[in-house]
């Protein structure tokens, strides 16, 4: 089946520093990925779309120059948490479009990265 | 906008009952709706996947159904156990994006 490889699964970061998350579709071309951020003990919440070779549409209230996001190919979609604060702290994860043949237009979604800024 | 609640937002049984999570939402044009299983700490889990044309899914112990004119969908889970424990959480697939709702946390007592 379609399967979504998220990475790194955690990272610790001092504040003001970047971190990259990448996401990848293995077995499958996504031409529209989705990261969410989950705080603790509450629901997934949609951050960003983004669609291979072109800019993402982000949700009110999330910062476009802090969390940049890159989908560069059809296979992969990076985001990028910039001079980071220890309120971004969270669960980022992903999720990409799969095409009908192998999920009936389901979504997958990456196994998720827990960001710690210190 | 769409709304997507779910009730209960906890629930404890014990091992061996049969139980229902419910899930609804405001906006019944959704393109499909799904059940994950999310584990402290982890990513999420797909369990079922029902199109806006279907009415029901099963996998194993596992049943989910779906009423798209009254905005409501339940995942049924027959002979729980404890391994079942875990937040499950609704989500309904618009033309571009989805929506989650905040989940109903599961423990499953031996």
């Amino acid at each position: 089946g379609a399967v979504v490889s998220q990475h790194p699964s955690w990272v610790i970061c001092k504040s003001g520093t970047s971190v990259k998350i990448e996401c990848r579709s293995l077995d499958f071309q996504a031409t529209t990925m989705f990261w969410y951020r989950q705080f603790p003990k509450q629901s997934l919440m949609l951050m960003a779309t983004s669609n291979e070779g072109s800019k993402a549409t982000y949700e009110q209230g999330v910062e476009k120059d802090k969390f940049l996001i890159n989908h560069a190919s059809l296979t992969l979609s990076t985001l990028t948490v910039t001079s980071a604060h220890p309120e971004d702290s969270s669960f980022y994860i992903c999720s990409a479009q799969g095409q009908e043949i192998t999920s009936g237009y389901g979504y997958t979604f990456g196994s998720g990265t827990r960001l710690t800024v210190v | 906008k769409q709304e997507v609640t779910q009730i209960p937002a906890a629930l404890s049984v014990p091992e061996g009952e049969n139980l229902v999570l419910n899930c609804s939402f405001t906006d019944s044009a959704i393109y499909n709706l799904q059940w994950f299983r999310q584990d402290p700490g982890k990513g999420l889990t797909s369990l079922l996947l029902i199109q806006s044309s279907q009415r029901e899914q099963t996998s194993g112990r596992l049943n989910a159904s779906l009423d798209k004119s009254s905005g409501r969908s339940t995942l049924y889970i027959a002979a729980s156990q404890p391994g079942d424990s875990a937040t499950y959480l609704c989500a309904v697939r618009l033309l571009a994006d989805m929506r989650f709702g905040a989940g109903t946390r599961l423990t499953v007592k031996p």
